[in-house]
C-alpha cells in the first residue's frame, strides 16, 4: 500500500459522538486526499491538502473537517457522526496534483449506530 | 456534469479465459484515464494510466485502450486467474486539483474454477 497507513482499520461509533481517523505516509508525498466508498457510488473526494496546512474542500466534505500538521498526516475528524457516514474511507498520497498518479491506503471501516 | 459509467456491472468468468470491461466517460477537458484494481477490503491499485494521446497501455496480462474522440475505454485481461478477482474502477482526471477526478462504480469481476 506505498507507504500509506491508516488508524483505525475498523470502528464502531454512537451517533453524536466524534471521530477522527489518521492517515500517515512514509513517502514524503505532497498531495494527500480523504475519500469515501459506498456501494453505487464511485469513490468521492471528502477534503484534500497540498501541503503542510494547507487543505480545500472536495463534493461531499459537510459533517468533515481535516488538517495536516505534519508533511506524513492527515486527519480526518467527523465532528459529530451520523449514520449516513456510515462507510470505507480511504486515503490516498500524490506527489503532484490529482492529474498525476494516486496511491490508495487500506481503508477503515466505520459504521455508526 | 462529469460522468464515468462502467459495464457491466458484475462479471464472472472461468479461470483461463479472456474478458473486455468497457468505460464511457463525459469528462472534459480530459487528461488522463486511469484503471484501478481493487480487492475486497483493500484500497485500490493502479493498472494503468493513459494520456489522451495513448491508444493502448499494457501492465502484464491486463491491456489498456482509449479512444478520446469517442471517450471509451476498454480494459483486456488475458488468460485470467483466481487472483483476478476484484472490482475494476476507471478513472477520469480533468487538469487541474484534486477535485477534478471522476470516478467510475466499478465492474466486479469473479474468476471460478
Amino acid at each position: 500500500d506505498a507507504g500509506i497507513t491508516q488508524s483505525p482499520r475498523h470502528k464502531v461509533t454512537e451517533t453524536g459522538t466524534p471521530v477522527t481517523l489518521r492517515c500517515h505516509q512514509t513517502e514524503n508525498h505532497r498531495y494527500m486526499y480523504w475519500y469515501r466508498q459506498d456501494p453505487g457510488h464511485g469513490l468521492r473526494l471528502i477534503h484534500y491538502s497540498y501541503g503542510v496546512k494547507d487543505t480545500d474542500k472536495g463534493e461531499v466534505s459537510d459533517g468533515y473537517s481535516v488538517s495536516r500538521s505534519k508533511t506524513e498526516d492527515f486527519l480526518l475528524t467527523l465532528e459529530s457522526a451520523t449514520s449516513s457516514q456510515t462507510s470505507v474511507y480511504f486515503c490516498a498520497i500524490s506527489t503532484h496534483t490529482s492529474s498525476y498518479e494516486q496511491y490508495f491506503g487500506p481503508g477503515t471501516r466505520l459504521t455508526v449506530t | 456534469k462529469n460522468q464515468v459509467e462502467q459495464s457491466p456491472q458484475s462479471l464472472i468468468i472461468l479461470e483461463g479465459k479472456n474478458c473486455t470491461l468497457q468505460c464511457n466517460y463525459t469528462v472534459s477537458p480530459f487528461s488522463n484515464l486511469r484503471w484501478y484494481k481493487q480487492d475486497t477490503g483493500r484500497g485500490p491499485v493502479s493498472l494503468t494510466i493513459m494520456t489522451f494521446s495513448e491508444n493502448t497501455k499494457s501492465n502484464g496480462r491486463y491491456t489498456a485502450t482509449l479512444d478520446a474522440d469517442t471517450k471509451q475505454s476498454s480494459l483486456h485481461i488475458t488468460a485470467s486467474q483466481l487472483s483476478d478477482s476484484a472490482s475494476y474502477i476507471c478513472v477520469v482526471s480533468a487538469p487541474g486539483t484534486a477535485s477534478k477526478l471522476t470516478f467510475g462504480t466499478g465492474t466486479r469481476l469473479q474468476v471460478t474454477l
